[in-house]
């Protein structure tokens, strides 16, 4: 079983709004991974937690907020988010294994749209 | 740094056509190649991968051959359906643990009956 679980499917939010992001994976991964992406460009970086702990923030600004509280769980809070940050959303996760390259696997990903 | 180029789409075949998608990277050391396709409206799903030299990746009749030597990984196949309509994506991660994926722009298949 190679999936990687996505709630909600698509969110509309205004500006002032705080929602959040769900992420799942029962693989048994330990790296797990927000990318945005928005139409016609590829997925972008965000956040990469290793074993629960925040491993890469690539400059994302404050108002995307992550947490990993488990192995299995990841989520993207967000609050105060402007109209550009309407993109898909993706989630992945992979294996850590030291001296070999992990696969990644992505989720069915978030389509937010903010007002 | 690492790099990924694809050839520009949309490439418009007939269904039954032969595809050829092209790829190269520019990487140091030995990463691993990946092909992803993303449906519309979908999360990218991973097609198939090659993790060495002359490895050959395959899967629902798609193939790619890592090719150090021309530093290629070209999506290949025989007989292309309008199901597999997508953008498909080139990637790469360097070797050693998790790391970050350097994907190429993608390319927009469009198979036509």
């Amino acid at each position: 079983d190679t999936e990687v679980t996505q709630t909600p499917k698509h969110l509309v939010m205004g500006m002032t709004n705080k929602k959040s992001l769900k992420c799942e994976q029962h693989m048994g991964h330990r790296a797990m991974y927000w990318y945005k992406q928005k139409a016609k460009k590829p997925p972008e970086l965000m956040f990469v937690y290793s074993y629960e702990k925040l491993s890469i923030n690539e400059s994302v600004p404050s108002r995307f907020s992550p947490e990993c509280p488990n192995s299995s769980l990841l989520n993207l809070h967000l609050h105060a988010l402007q109209p550009e940050d309407s993109a898909l959303y993706l989630c992945a996760s992979s294996q850590v294994m030291q001296g070999s390259t992990d696969t990644q696997y992505f989720g069915p990903g978030t389509r937010l749209t903010v007002l | 740094g690492n790099s990924v180029t694809q050839m520009e789409g949309p490439v418009t075949l007939s269904e039954e056509a032969f595809l050829t998608i092209n790829c190269t990277y520019t990487a140091t050391g030995y990463p691993s190649l990946f092909w992803y396709v993303q449906y519309p409206g979908e999360g990218l799903q991973l097609l198939l991968k090659a993790t060495k030299a002359d490895d050959k990746g395959s899967n629902k009749g798609f193939e790619a051959t890592y090719r150090k030597e021309t530093t290629s990984f070209h999506l290949e196949k025989g007989s292309v359906q309008v199901s597999d309509s997508a953008v498909y994506f080139c990637a790469l991660i360097p070797s050693g643990g998790y790391q970050k994926v350097t994907f190429g722009t993608g390319t927009k298949l469009q198979v036509i009956p």
